[in-house]
């Protein structure tokens, strides 16, 4: 079956530091890649996707490309802000639209 | 405007009882779905329907019902509740179960049973 994943968190960082958390997949098929972010107490909130191989989504200042020869959908950024401490979720697409979602990973920025 | 908007935001509820949590979705999207989300914060599809229609129901158990009065609307009905319910629960809207469409999620509703 599908499955999502991701490194381990939580991870913290300095504001204006670069950002990679790093994302993997198994699938069947050509799935869709998505980066959803829950920010505390709030619902969750498309990042970015990308739906074909080689495509790169990017989304205030985020960027992760779908590497179908590595099955990757990394996420970057290159200078974090406070703003951007939240929940990061990497998730596959399948038959009906079905989310298969990562485990997430806590990411706390300090000013 | 609130796009999936899903009622009540907070439930704390006893053991046993049974309760409903209501989603309409004003995006004029032909499918839905409902998620749980369990404290360690993973997330897990329960189900979707497709115009009214059920396409996916995963291994859950039979306490829980959706049910779908119209496109706009999926509503989750639960019997018996137990401790473990306890989780938040988020509706969720696409135009269609094409993969590569974009999900779009509800607040979602806190559930704690006690």
């Amino acid at each position: 079956g599908n499955s999502v994943t991701q490194m381990e968190g939580p991870v913290t960082l300095s504001e204006e530091a670069f950002l990679t958390i790093n994302c993997t997949y198994t699938a069947t098929g050509y799935p869709s890649l998505f980066w959803y972010v829950q920010y505390p107490g709030e619902g969750l909130q498309l990042l970015l996707k990308a739906t074909k191989a080689d495509d790169k989504g990017s989304n205030k200042g985020f960027e992760a490309t779908y590497r179908k020869e590595t099955t990757s959908f990394h996420l970057e950024k290159g200078s974090v802000q406070v703003s951007d401490s939240a929940v990061y979720f990497c998730a596959l697409s399948g038959a009906n639209s079905k989310l298969t979602f990562g485990k997430g990973i806590t990411l706390s920025v300090r000013p | 405007d609130t796009a999936v908007s899903q009622t009540p935001k907070y439930l704390v509820t006893q053991m046993g009882n049974d309760k409903s949590i209501k989603c309409e979705q004003n995006l004029g999207h032909d499918t839905m779905y409902w998620y749980k989300q369990d404290s360690k914060k993973f997330l897990k599809i329960m189900f979707s329907y497709n115009n009214k229609e059920l396409i996916i129901n995963e291994t859950v158990p039979n306490r829980f019902s959706p049910k779908s009065p119209d496109k706009a609307h999926l509503n989750l009905h639960i019997n018996s509740l137990e401790l473990g319910d306890s989780a938040v629960y988020f509706c969720a809207s696409s135009t269609g179960p094409d993969s590569g469409n974009t999900i779009y999620f509800g607040e979602g509703s806190w559930l704690t049973v006690v």
